[in-house]
């Protein structure tokens, strides 16, 4: 099946510094991923839907500018949490699909981030 | 409301034993339906698509009842490796997807 890889899996980070996490579509082609934030016990928030050559289309009470996020290719989609403070600390996960609908997703798999 | 309800359980299920549990969405417009199985700190996996009909995948039956607006998700002989928290994807009719905050399953020996 369809493959998408995240890394890092965990990431401790001091207050105030950014965070890099990547997600690549190792096997197919995702004009569109999207980026996804869990808290413990809760479901996958959709944070932002990630369009390769245009700009990021942000949920409702997702800072952009907080969140930044990149898509420069085909294969890879990266977001970038600026400014990392205690309460962005939760478990980030990216997904795409190959086909022409979101259907059937493939996740990566996810990223711990821990802000001290 | 939330869009997307699941009991969060923990349904605790001797082995050997079936399990069921709903999920209710708010969205009639709602087109497309699955199960994904999440296992602790760990990415989705797709369990099964669910199909107006209903659909079966060895012991997994999944049912949608579209005038109710729930689907439903049946584990017959559990084994200790269903043992996971099963979240519930409903698709609008503009592909976005919305989940369930996941119900938990727990079997036990």
């Amino acid at each position: 099946g369809a493959v998408v890889s995240q890394h890092p899996s965990w990431v401790i980070c001091k207050s105030g510094t950014s965070v890099k996490i990547e997600c690549r579509s190792l096997d197919f082609q995702a004009t569109t991923m999207f980026w996804y934030r869990q808290f413990p016990k809760q479901s996958l928030m959709l944070m932002a839907t990630s369009n390769e050559g245009s700009k990021a289309t942000y949920e409702q009470g997702v800072e952009k500018d907080k969140f930044l996020i990149n898509h420069a290719s085909l294969t890879l989609s990266t977001l970038t949490v600026t400014s990392a403070h205690p309460e962005d600390s939760s478990f980030y996960i990216c997904s795409a699909s190959p086909g022409q609908f979101n259907e059937k997703l493939f996740f990566g798999s996810g990223t711990q981030l821990s802000v001290l | 409301r939330k869009e997307v309800e699941q009991d969060p359980g923990p349904f605790n299920v001797p082995e050997g034993a079936t399990v069921a549990f709903n999920c209710t969405y708010s969205n009639s417009a709602s087109q497309s339906f699955f199960w994904y199985r999440q296992d602790c700190r760990k990415e989705p996996k797709l369990l099964m698509s669910v199909y107006s009909s209903g659909n079966e995948d060895g012991r997994f039956t999944a049912q949608l009842n579209r005038a109710s607006q729930y689907i439903s998700l049946l584990i017959r002989d559990s084994k200790l490796s269903d043992s996971a928290t099963y979240l519930c994807v409903v698709t609008a009719s503009w592909g976005k997807l919305q989940f369930g905050a996941g119900t938990q399953v727990v079997v036990t020996p």
